[in-house]
């Protein structure tokens, strides 16, 4: 059983350029959250999909939009990026209707470089 | 607003026993998570805490007290391989995952 896969694992972009971060969820998960994790820092909550809809959303600018297929997979879209915006992003799976003692499964990660 | 502290970095030695405290403000409160981040991965689930008390689970433990807003991890018998970020995560009203930065556990021989 494949848990969380996020694809690409490593990549580098330019400022002002946009990017497309892919996550598939761990098999049976339905719900799909983005974090951004800063070096030395805890993730923080970008958004949430599920049912193909942007669930729940954090404090992050419309620069950060996202997506959710049927099969539950999930793309993170960035438009304009900053160097701010260079940190491991990752993605997490849980199942929204058995939300008490959900565990989210991380995938590995995707660390962004912005240059 | 939200906020949920650890202590930013601890040192101990091989064998020993070491707790790693985390204090929270959110808004509502639906559990609480421990996971362990080796630099350069993802987080890995620990456990998981939502009614008052202590959950064991081998060498590592978990406490829970909601009415101070407090939990801890106790890890026994550190082995190296613990050395790692560990990152304390509140389950708000709205069962969305509020972190702590993490607290950066060195073992020493």
């Amino acid at each position: 059983d494949a848990g969380v896969t996020q694809s690409p694992t490593h990549l580098i972009k330019t400022r002002g350029q946009q990017v497309t971060l892919r996550c598939s969820p761990k098999s049976g998960h339905d719900t799909v959250s983005w974090y951004q994790q800063a070096l030395g820092q805890g993730p923080q909550f970008i958004f949430q999909y599920y049912e193909e809809e942007e669930r729940q959303r954090g404090n992050f600018p419309d620069r950060f939009s996202g997506h959710q297929f049927p099969n539950y997979s999930s793309e993170l879209n960035v438009n304009a990026l900053l160097l701010g915006d260079s940190a491991l992003y990752l993605c997490a799976s849980s199942l929204l209707r058995d939300r008490e003692g959900t565990e989210a499964f991380f995938g590995q990660g995707t660390r962004l470089t912005v240059v | 607003g939200q906020n949920i502290d650890q202590p930013t970095e601890m040192t101990a030695t091989e064998g020993a026993i070491v707790q790693i405290n985390c204090t929270y403000q959110t808004s509502g409160f639906n559990g609480l998570f421990w996971y362990q981040q080796h630099a350069g991965e993802a987080p890995t689930f620990l456990s998981y805490n939502v009614l008052d008390g202590l959950e064991e689970k081998g060498r590592f433990s978990s406490f829970l007290s909601r009415s101070k807003g407090y939990s801890y991890l106790l890890l026994k018998e550190l082995q190296m391989k613990d050395s790692a970020s560990y990152l304390c995560a509140v389950l708000d009203s709205n069962y969305q995952l509020i972190w702590g930065a993490g607290t950066k556990l060195i073992i020493k021989p």
